[in-house]
């Protein structure tokens, strides 16, 4: 089973406006972290966004914020106020233990100017 | 602070060459991980190393493919002898523990071409 679903392949928003990138997950862990990741065209990683599995609060950083439904295990990306520089490829990834990080098929993001 | 470095950016090989790609973490992060992206999907990973040490190499195919750091600084990845489907962007990223968190940073990775 996959541990890690984005069922997203492609995205389309207009620029300025806010989208939602879809992430669930499967674990038994009680214990993990689940991280998103933006990759450019450039090919490099970068990281976006952290949520604990014990966290209480949404993570946010500036203009992402994760949409975090333990019960659901979904772990959404949403970025608000669309730039043209967000167009990339998204990766929404976990962390069990032994800080091994699985992947998910990522998203590509497409804004719309 | 310098991010992770690795080297070369891109390889052409014919298969069954070997090829070798090698990886700088940033400064004092004690875990290296290597990574195999293939097109269109997420990125797997290979073998992960705490200091000179391997934590996990289970998905690393190691009849053809093998990691070292010997000094539990740097690190080379070899693949010999490559096949076509060894074509792939090789991701090295370095971790350390801060903010109640293990982040990972990635270097801009090598992109394999086997023909």
């Amino acid at each position: 089973a996959q541990k890690i679903t984005q069922t997203q392949p492609g995205m389309f928003v207009q620029e300025k406006e806010a989208v939602t990138l879809d992430c669930t997950y499967d674990t038994s862990d009680p214990s993990y972290g689940l991280f998103w990741y933006k990759q450019p065209s450039s090919g490099e990683m970068i990281f976006l966004i952290y949520q604990g599995s014990y966290d209480q609060q949404n993570a946010t950083e500036g203009r992402y914020s994760l949409n975090f439904q333990k019960a659901r295990k979904s772990a959404n990306l949403v970025i608000s106020a669309s730039q043209l520089g967000d167009s990339a490829m998204y990766f929404c990834a976990m962390e069990e233990a032994g800080n091994m990080l699985t992947f998910g098929g990522g998203t590509r993001l497409m804004v719309k100017p | 602070e310098a991010g992770v470095a690795q080297s070369p950016r891109y390889k052409i090989i014919e298969k069954r060459q070997s090829v070798a790609f090698w990886c700088n973490p940033i400064s004092g992060h004690a875990t290296l991980y290597w990574y195999q992206q293939i097109l269109g999907q997420g990125p797997k990973l290979l073998i992960q190393f705490q200091n000179n040490g391997v934590v996990d190499d289970s998905q690393l195919p190691k009849d053809r493919f093998s990691a070292e750091r010997l000094k539990g600084v740097d690190s080379t990845l070899k693949i010999q002898p490559a096949k076509l489907e060894d074509s792939a962007v090789y991701l090295c990223a370095s971790s350390f523990w801060g903010g109640n968190k293990e982040t990972q940073y990635f270097g801009p990775g090598t992109r394999l071409l086997v023909l």
